[in-house]
């Protein structure tokens, strides 16, 4: 399985800024997936990271406030952007498909908003 | 109807018992399926892929009933380190890739 970090892996913001998280992996993967889970919930998907293009974002999700770069097959970044306390989450990053369509995730980052 | 649903638990259960956990899912064209395991403030790990003739994993065996579309996970003499929320994962549309999560079954084994 591929091995994946996330950076930063905990912050606290205010509200009104932006925060970017980093999701590197130690091999190239095809697919890379951001989700977020907020307390007590499962994981929600945010949006499918495109090598070489856009974004493929999930419905409830929008580039302006989650834009994701991918410049190539490990790496990729998600920005949380004008932040609320709505937005305090634990956000992970997915890489795939292993064998079977598996997918493996990052340490995941844990967000408070103030 | 939610596109994944699993009951949240949590059970307790003394160790050594046995326990099993049901997830159902409402897309009937899905064609992979996972139980995942996420031990608390931690990342999901892959327990075990389910195949549709059933697999098992030394203390762990997985069903799938694609006519009742029905996914089932039986954890066999519980170790107080099987305490974690087990994920049901269904897959998305085809060619996609993406996951679909259930909301977690919550295991606490006690001694």
């Amino acid at each position: 399985s591929a091995v994946i970090s996330q950076k930063p892996s905990r912050d606290i913001c205010q509200r009104g800024t932006s925060l970017t998280i980093q999701c590197q992996v130690d091999s190239q993967v095809t697919m890379m997936f951001w989700y977020r889970q907020q307390p007590g919930q499962s994981l929600t998907l945010i949006a499918t990271a495109n090598q070489g293009s856009e974004a493929t974002y999930e419905s409830g999700f929008v580039i302006d406030k989650f834009p994701i770069s991918r410049p190539n097959l490990t790496f990729s970044t998600l920005t949380v952007s004008n932040m609320s306390p709505e937005d305090s989450s634990i956000y992970l990053c997915s890489v795939g498909p292993g064998g079977s369509d598996t997918q493996y995730f990052g340490p995941g980052t844990r967000l408070t908003v103030l | 109807r939610k596109e994944v649903e699993q009951d949240p638990g949590p059970f307790n259960v003394p160790e050594g018992a046995t326990v099993a956990f049901n997830c159902t899912y409402s897309n009937s064209a899905s064609q992979s399926f996972f139980w995942y395991r996420q031990d608390c403030r931690k990342e999901p790990k892959l327990l075990m892929s389910v195949y549709s003739s059933g697999n098992e994993d030394g203390r762990f065996t997985a069903q799938l009933n694609r006519a009742s579309q029905y996914i089932s996970l039986l954890i066999r003499d519980s170790k107080l380190s099987d305490s974690a929320t087990y994920l049901c994962v269904v897959d998305g549309p085809s060619g996609t890739y993406k996951y679909i999560f259930g909301t977690g079954t919550r295991l606490k084994v006690l001694a």
